[in-house]
């Protein structure tokens, strides 16, 4: 198991255009995170599965962007009619559900730019 | 509305000497602290975390001080190497489902 994979590692769309991402995690980790990282800040929630359930997502996932992690192993980010305003690192994380130090490996991320 | 503040966007310090970074918050129900380490085109990988019940934590050369009553908490690292070098970020979880509200980072800078 070699971690995190997230794919493509960098992108570059119009504005307007619908974007998907992709993201395995490791393997026996049944938690999987989407967070949002614009430059000079932290990292921001976007959403979290366990297993297949989707159990919260933020406010600041708009109608836009949806996420499916359709059998409980990979999951898909989808941002639709893109904006300059999505441009940002989208980091996917995987976890043990019941590992108290969250035990977060995080993938090395899918940069977007939006032209 | 930043829960979690980390003042010094960068910091720079001497080979051997001891790096201070440090981390306010202002919600009193965070429960748990990490702190995160990040290189360029990296995911952040976890470096040291601490529980609310304790004031310190210690792992090698890191170690993570929290003071609740000031809702503030400080990572050193003694002696500072070239390879730490990265930002660094604090995170605190506010509920159980393991959401993270993260500071916005401190480049460290380890000077040979």
């Amino acid at each position: 198991d070699t971690g995190v994979s997230q794919d493509p590692r960098h992108k570059i769309t119009k504005r307007g255009q619908n974007v998907t991402f992709r993201c395995d995690p490791i393997s026996e980790h049944n938690r999987l995170y989407w967070y949002r990282q614009t430059l000079g800040q932290g990292p921001e929630f976007l959403t979290y599965f366990q297993n297949e359930a989707q159990l919260e997502k933020s406010r600041l996932l708009s109608d836009r962007f949806s996420a499916e992690r359709p059998k409980g192993s990979f999951s898909t980010l989808e941002i639709q009619r893109t904006e300059q305003g999505d441009s940002a690192m989208y980091l996917c994380a995987s976890s043990l559900g019941q590992s108290k130090n969250y035990g977060y490996t995080f993938g090395s991320g899918t940069r977007l730019t939006v032209v | 509305d930043q829960q979690v503040k980390q003042n010094s966007p960068s910091l720079s310090v001497q080979e051997g000497r001891i790096s201070i970074l440090n981390c306010d918050y202002t919600n009193s129900m965070f429960d748990y602290f990490l702190w995160y380490k990040k290189y360029p085109a990296e995911g952040p990988t976890f470096l040291i975390s601490i529980s609310s019940i304790k004031d310190k934590n210690e792992d090698g050369r890191f170690t993570v001080f929290l003071n609740k009553s000031a809702k503030h908490l400080s990572l050193h690292i003694v002696p500072s190497q070239p390879g730490d070098s990265a930002v660094y970020f604090c995170a605190a979880s506010p509920d159980s489902n393991y959401q993270l509200i993260w500071g916005a980072g401190t480049k460290l800078i380890i000077k040979p």
